[in-house]
């Protein structure tokens, strides 16, 4: 069954440090990949997405993502956290009927 | 990207009550809508997917006689609350997929019910 982990419920950064967020998958084919962010109260940004191709994928706000088959995971990158960046970040893997299966989630908090 | 709205933002009801959220889709014709819920500090959990025109696929477990889904336009897909109740309160959110896999949120609705 397809599955997507995220191992860190939250995770607390200090304000211009870099951050990785963790995301594993577990999907029979090759997965499409997407990583989504969330400000309280709000509905779900897509930062960015994996179809298919160079394995380091760029994103809005500054995110980058690199797929790694041998590891299923799809990370999330930001070399110099803001204090805006604090948010709900959601790891999602497309299955084949169009559905989105999302992560549990994890929580950035960023410090001055 | 697909610019989806969401009416109302927030709600709340008393038990017993029905509440009708709407999902539109502004600047793209959706065939197809997808309803989440989402519990406080919880991921979301597909609830059902719209389809214009026809009857909505629900998830397992969805009570799909609860949670009433119309798709009658391109534009707008509704969710209807029936005999609402405190464990129904929670935030819904819709979304749109303009080509495979790629699905656009709106801001969600936030439902209590008393």
């Amino acid at each position: 069954a397809q599955s997507v982990t995220q191992p860190d419920i939250h995770i607390t950064v200090s304000e211009g440090a870099s951050l990785e967020l963790r995301c594993n998958y577990s999907y029979g084919a090759t997965p499409y990949l997407f990583w989504y962010v969330q400000s309280p109260g709000q509905g779900l940004q897509l930062l960015l997405k994996y179809f298919s191709g160079d394995t380091l994928v760029q994103g809005i706000k500054g995110f980058e993502a690199e797929f790694k088959r041998s590891q299923s995971s799809f990370n999330l990158r930001k070399p110099s956290v803001h204090w805006s960046d604090a948010a709900e970040y959601f790891c999602a893997v497309g299955a084949r009927t169009d559905k989105l299966i999302f992560g549990t989630g994890t929580r950035l908090q960023v410090f001055p | 990207g697909a610019v989806v709205s969401q009416h109302p933002s927030w709600v709340i009801c008393k038990s017993g009550t029905s509440v009708k959220i709407e999902c539109r889709s502004l600047d793209f014709q959706a065939t197809t809508m997808f309803w989440y819920r989402q519990f406080p500090k919880q991921s979301l959990m597909l609830m059902a997917t719209s389809n214009e025109g026809s009857k909505a696929t629900y998830e397992q477990g969805v009570e799909k006689d609860k949670f009433l889904i119309n798709h009658a336009s391109l534009t707008l897909s509704t969710l209807t609350v029936t005999s609402a109740h405190p464990e129904d309160s929670s935030f819904y959110i819709c979304s749109v997929s303009p080509s495979s896999y790629e699905q656009y949120f709106g801001p969600g609705t936030r439902l209590t019910v008393t």
